[in-house]
């Protein structure tokens, strides 16, 4: 268990809706990052914030945004749903900007 | 040209054999090197993480880091049937604009036959 959690584990949803993933970071770490997992795709890099600031983007839609909260949990916003947003979107948080980084187990999002 | 490539396997090997595991990547600010397990649909877990060239060990687990020659390498020891997974090297560069976002290979699908 690496103390991040992610809720919820599964979510099943139509195209076109919106949903909201949620992650709690591991005590003390200050960072937290998104990616998702296609399998055409690998492993992406979303978005990072850290101490509630967007600190870097990577290939994230306009449709998705994310925000860190000032109790340092974070949630991935991902709107006009398509089939090909289906995947696994993992959260993973780190003590500052250098450090490994920890994985959560993950949300799997399948849309219809 | 993908930035970090991997090969995909799967690559199978008899239980207590040593599995070997590489990439390659083309970046050069590339400092932080990581190798991930990940079990089917799990997330990601965290077994080696380095930032200089050479080695470091861990238990049944030894990374390998050249930069001169862009290639890092895994090594388990000893290998178990529980060792069957995807193994995922990660890279990120110094903290700038681009933040310390991961790049991963594709993952390197291994089998330990008992």
């Amino acid at each position: 268990d690496s103390g991040v959690t992610q809720t919820p584990k599964h979510l099943i949803t139509a195209t076109g809706q919106r949903v909201t993933l949620r992650c709690s970071p591991r005590s003390g770490d200050l960072s937290v990052y998104w990616y998702q997992q296609s399998l055409d795709q690998g492993l992406q890099f979303l978005i990072q914030y850290y101490n509630g600031e967007e600190r870097a983007k990577g290939n994230i839609l306009e449709r998705f945004s994310a925000q860190q909260f000032p109790d340092l949990h974070s949630e991935l916003n991902l709107s006009s749903l398509e089939l090909g947003d289906s995947a696994l979107y993992f959260c993973a948080s780190s003590v500052s900007t250098l450090n490994e980084q920890f994985f959560g187990p993950g949300t799997r999002l399948t849309v219809l | 040209q993908k930035e970090v490539e991997q090969d995909p396997g799967p690559l199978s090997v008899p239980e207590g054999a040593i599995v070997s595991l590489n990439c390659t990547y083309s970046n050069s600010a590339f400092q932080y090197f990581m190798w991930y397990r990940q079990y089917s649909r799990k997330g990601p877990e965290l077994l080696m993480y380095t930032y200089s060239s050479g080695n470091k060990e861990d238990g049944r687990f030894t990374a390998q880091v050249d930069k001169s020659s862009k290639y890092i390498s895994l090594f388990i020891r000893d290998s178990q049937p529980s060792d069957s997974a995807t193994y995922l090297c990660a890279m990120s560069g110094s903290e700038g604009a681009a933040g310390n976002k991961l790049t991963f290979g594709g993952g390197t699908r291994v089998l330990v036959k008992p």
